[in-house]
């Protein structure tokens, strides 16, 4: 089976950095996603990591390591619109897309 | 253009009732699913279609069918409800053939049962 940790909540102050690691367990591991969801709102793609590395994408980057299981989504400059969920999800070679539990950051002034 | 829509966006309905809830995709993307948030916001995938073909089924009860009329819409319909199907489900679609890279969801309907 699969299975996703990653932490419940981050709190964070406006232009802080905010790292929210995730680490799995899967077979036929494919890729790594995060997505961002604000209350009441639906699940939005912020990145994808297939290889290992660091991938950057404006304020937000994303890191994988395949040998380590674990991958992280940071966040710089933090700003109040990003006060949100960040669930990581894991894609398999079957092309199921599993959601762990998600991060809540809570971004104050 | 909505991407990826879903009817109705909220449902309150009793107890033992059957529903629908549609959604429609006009990304041209091969693959759909349906998802389930519960209170605690935890994401649960239930169904994967491909062009139309069932591909992924996790331990759902029997009460839930979904139904792909054509790659573009995946249905789902819900038998007998109970208190626990209270939940948002949201569609989602990406591009199948490879595992996808992004998938794009549905505003969500938001299932009240009571």
């Amino acid at each position: 089976g699969q299975s996703l940790e990653q932490p419940s909540e981050v709190t964070a102050v406006e232009g802080a950095i905010v790292q929210i690691n995730c680490t799995y367990q899967t077979s036929g591991f494919y890729g790594l996603s995060w997505y961002q969801q604000h209350d009441g709102g639906a699940p939005t793609f912020l990145s994808y990591n297939a290889l290992d590395g660091l991938e950057e994408t404006g304020r937000f980057s994303s890191f994988l390591s395949r040998s380590d299981s674990y991958g992280y989504l940071l966040l710089q400059e933090l700003q109040m619109k990003d006060s949100a969920s960040y669930f990581c999800a894991v894609i398999d070679s079957w092309g199921k897309l599993q959601f762990g539990a998600g991060t809540q950051v809570v971004v104050t002034p | 253009d909505t991407a990826v829509s879903q009817t109705p966006k909220y449902l309150v309905t009793q107890m033992g009732n059957d529903k629908s809830i549609k959604c429609e995709q006009n990304l041209g993307h091969d693959t759909m699913y349906w998802y389930k948030q519960d209170s605690k916001k935890f994401l649960k995938i239930m169904f994967s279609y491909n062009n139309k073909e069932l591909i992924i089924n996790e331990t759902v009860p029997n009460r839930f069918s979904p139904k792909s009329p054509d790659k573009a819409h995946l249905n789902l319909h819900i038998n007998s409800l109970e208190l626990g199907d209270s939940a948002v489900y949201f569609c989602a679609s990406s591009q199948g053939g490879q595992p996808n890279t992004e998938a794009f969801f549905g505003q969500g309907t938001r299932l009240t049962v009571v």
